[in-house]
């Protein structure tokens, strides 16, 4: 079983959709997790950290649920410009504090 | 935010050249840097990861000797890429930690070998 797995998509949006991802980690001692943002050809960048009350930020929301360890990122509204591979990172608490990149998420959101 | 920069950011080069890659943290100290590699359309995937002052700790199925990575100060890592061939063409992005959990990457150098 993969670290960190995700649903590689792609998915397919209208402008305006609601689209939800979840990312999956095996390790239970995980303590930092983020939603990372990549486009074509460049590199990652961060979206935004998860926390357990959960965050939102504008119209991207991220959750973290530790009983079933998975994690979530929320778009409302998509945008064109939403359109670009979501990562899901796990940082263990552990020493060497590696961290864990999911092969990411493809959306593709059309006008 | 913090900003992490690469240089350079694309090389071509000849089989059995090396190639040295910069990263640096510009505006904050990172004790920790890590050297990723991405193939098109497959997800990064962690090399090393240099702490500074120290050896770099090796993912396995890289080879340390290929792929010497030193890390002299707090904000500069370089990756250098011995003997390159063909297949050691890919996308090699650095990220730097702050303090937090968060990393920074560079924007990454596209490296072709011919």
């Amino acid at each position: 079983r993969k670290e960190v797995e995700q649903d590689p998509g792609p998915f397919n949006v209208p402008e305006g959709a609601t689209v939800a991802f979840n990312c999956t980690y095996s390790n239970s001692a995980s303590q930092s997790f983020f939603w990372y943002r990549q486009d074509c050809r460049k590199e990652p960048k961060l979206l935004m950290s998860v926390y357990s009350s959960g965050n939102e930020d504008g119209r991207f929301t991220a959750q973290l649920n530790r009983a079933s360890q998975y994690i979530s990122l929320l778009i409302r509204d998509s945008k064109l410009s939403d359109s670009a591979t979501y990562l899901c990172v796990v940082t263990p608490n552990t020493g060497g504090f590696k961290t864990i990149f999911g092969a990411g998420t493809r959306l593709f959101v059309k006008a | 935010g913090a900003v992490v920069s690469q240089h350079p950011s694309r090389v071509i080069c000849k089989s059995g050249t090396s190639v040295k890659i910069e990263c640096r943290s510009l505006d904050f100290q990172a004790t920790t840097m890590f050297w990723y590699r991405q193939f098109p359309k497959q997800s990064l995937m962690l090399m090393a990861t240099s702490n500074e002052g120290s050896k770099a700790t090796y993912e396995q199925g890289v080879e340390k000797d290929k792929f010497l990575i030193n890390h002299a100060s707090l904000t500069l890592s370089t990756l250098t890429v011995t003997s390159a061939h063909p297949e050691d063409s890919s996308f090699y992005i650095c990220s730097a930690r702050d303090q937090g959990f968060e990393q920074y990457f560079g924007p990454g150098t596209r490296l072709t070998v011919t």
